[in-house]
Order: C-alpha cells, then structure tokens, then sequence
C-alpha cells in the first residue's frame, strides 16, 4: 500500500492563479483532512470530510474549497492564490470511528509545499 | 478557545539520554491525545497514542503519560538517538461526532552523537 499520496510536491503561484491539490488514499478510509503548515506553528485544520460527497469546514477554511467526489481522493483547491496562502499542505486519512483503540489515528501524506508570490 | 501547547520549544539531549517532551491541553472534554513524529521535510507520523481513562502507555522506546488532574501530557523517549531528532507534536481529540484532532505547536529535539 502507497498509504497517502499527495501531488504535486511543490508548486510556484503568482498571486491570483488558481490550483487543485490531490489527496489520494488506498487504504479505503472513510476520513479524509487538508491541513496548513506555517512555520513555529502547529497543524491547522482547512477542511476535511467524513465520507464520499461530504465535506466540513474546518479552523482556517477562508480560501480554500474541496471535494470529495470519490472515497479514494480529497481535492483542495485554492481559486485565487494570495501571498498569505504560502505553507505546506499536509493531507490525513482516518479510518471510522469503530471500536478500535487506534480509531483516531490520523495518517499524514509527504506534504506539498505551496509558495505564491 | 482552548488549546493544546508545550512548555519547550527546543529541547536538546545527548545521545543515550532519555527525553522528555511535555504538553499541556486545557480542554476537559479531550478524551484521546496522540503524538506525532515530524522529521524533516516529511509529515507527521504517529508514535503512540493515550486514552483518557489510562495514565500511562508504553511502546517501543516510548512512554506516554496523561495527568488528567492538572491536563498534562508527555512523552518519554528511553535512550535517545540521533534518529529521534525531529520535532514532536501532541494532540487532543474532544469526543464528537466527526473526529477532527487540535494540534500543539511543536518541541524540536535535537539529539547530538
């Protein structure tokens, strides 16, 4: 298993271009989530989703839209890229919430690293 | 809001030395914490993880203790080694219907040879 893959790697915007960041997971998790990183900072939650065709707001959703139009993918898209949305995008998957003791356990991509100027 | 956070930034060991990484969380709802692994470059990746109804939990090399009476929370690291250099994150899960984890701001570790 490839676990949770994320494309592309880097990316180089101008302020106001438009991208799609792909998220992709086979390990058949129903959770999928799209962070920021900003240096000295901690994970700040973007959006995430509990499940094919479903998709929640999360801390710092401002700028950012998603989807989820197949289990296995988690798009985030950003329409008009400013300065401010330079960081690194980490995307995580979870499985269900059953009785398992690891339920909670997120599992993180590489991460891609998004500099807009 | 509440938050999770962590006493120190930066914690430098010599290798062979245990580590102890702190957090403190301010949410008496959060009924699961878990710590994560950031190497370089990298994402996160899980190390050990506590309920809310247990004190203590160990894994390989690691140790994780939970003080719900004053919301603290660390990690153990048992004969640090130069691999171990990376910066630690906690994070806490408040019990809800769809799982989302708030995550502390980071300790780096740095581990000299």
């Amino acid at each position: 298993n490839a676990g949770v893959t994320q494309t592309p790697k880097f990316r180089v915007l101008k302020t106001g271009q438009s991208m799609t960041l792909l998220c992709a997971q086979d390990m058949n998790h129903e959770y999928m989530y799209w962070y920021r990183q900003d240096p000295g900072m901690g994970l700040r939650l973007i959006h995430y989703s509990v499940g094919e065709g479903t998709t929640a707001k999360g801390e710092v959703p401002d700028g950012y839209n998603v989807s989820r139009l197949k289990k296995q993918n988690f798009l985030l898209g950003l329409e008009s890229a400013a300065p401010s949305q330079t960081s690194v995008y980490f995307c995580a998957s979870k499985d269900e919430m059953i009785e398992t003791y690891h339920q909670e356990t997120q599992y993180f991509g590489p991460g891609t690293r998004l500099l807009v100027l | 809001g509440e938050s999770v956070g962590l006493h120190l930034p930066t914690l430098s060991v010599q290798e062979g030395d245990n580590s102890i990484i702190n957090c403190a969380y301010s949410n008496s709802a959060s009924d699961y914490f878990i710590w994560y692994k950031q190497e370089s470059g990298k994402g996160p990746q899980f190390i050990i993880d506590i309920r809310s109804n247990m004190d203590k939990r160990q894994g390989q090399r690691v140790t994780v203790l939970l003080n719900k009476t004053v919301k603290h929370l660390s990690l153990q690291i048992a004969a640090t080694q130069p691999g171990d250099s990376a910066v630690y994150f906690c994070a806490e899960n408040i019990k809800s219907g769809y799982s989302t984890l708030t995550f502390g701001k980071g300790t780096m570790l740095l581990v000299s040879p």
